[in-house]
């Protein structure tokens, strides 16, 4: 079945930094969707992408799909405390109905 | 306008029972989901349904039972809890993207 490969799996970085992360599919999505979720929280939508190639901006996050639509990255920039928690990536094959498939997650750590 | 809620937040079991967790919509989404989440797992799927009284495995669906009688409550039974069942449950719609409700936490002892 499809697959999902997050990387990293933890990410252990001092405020202010940069971060990026990434995830790659064994097939072909039409959709990639980027969640965080915080400590006891369910997750929550950050960025949505439709379309290969797509460069998309929510605040500081940067998100992009890939041209092959077998990958995605997600660019966190001058990284805070609150930004915090787990990201997924997730992909979606054809339309809107079809099943969301889930990264492990990057589970990201700031050092004071 | 809660959107997606869950109940218990958490809940404290023993080996055996049975357990029912609570999921209520109040969209009118026809997809509802239901996840468990383990370290190292990520979120893996329980059930899902489509629609009222239309419902489907997952990838873990053993020891679960699923109802969907209406289409804003889509309850998860633990028939008789194991203790590989301590975990926290989320559920979800969809409608293009999902909608996370605030987990479940559930220990079993």
């Amino acid at each position: 079945g499809q697959q999902l490969n997050q990387s990293p799996q933890s990410m252990f970085i001092q405020e202010g930094e940069d971060v990026s992360m990434n995830c790659t599919s064994s097939s072909i999505f039409n959709t990639w969707l980027w969640y965080k979720q915080d400590p006891g929280e369910g997750p929550v939508l950050l960025i949505a992408l439709y379309k290969a190639g797509e460069l998309t901006s929510n605040g500081r996050l940067t998100a992009q799909f890939g041209i092959t639509r077998k990958d995605s990255f997600l660019n966190i920039s001058a990284s805070i405390p609150s930004d915090v928690g787990i990201y997924f990536c997730a992909g979606q094959a054809m339309n809107r109905d079809d099943k969301i498939i889930f990264g492990k997650g990057t589970r990201l750590h700031i050092l004071p | 306008d809660a959107g997606i809620t869950q109940s218990p937040r958490y809940k404290i079991t023993e080996t055996g029972r049975q357990v029912t967790l609570m999921c209520h919509q109040t969209w009118s989404h026809s997809y509802m989901f239901w996840y468990r989440q383990d370290l190292g797992h990520g979120l893996r799927l329980i059930y899902y349904s489509a629609a009222a009284d239309i419902t489907d495995k997952g990838e873990v669906p053993d020891g679960y039972v699923v109802s969907r009688s209406k289409t804003e409550n889509f309850p998860l039974t633990l028939e008789s809890a194991t203790r590989s069942q301590t975990s926290v449950y989320f559920c979800a719609t969809q409608a293009g993207t999902q909608y996370f409700g605030p987990g479940t936490r559930l220990t079993v002892l």
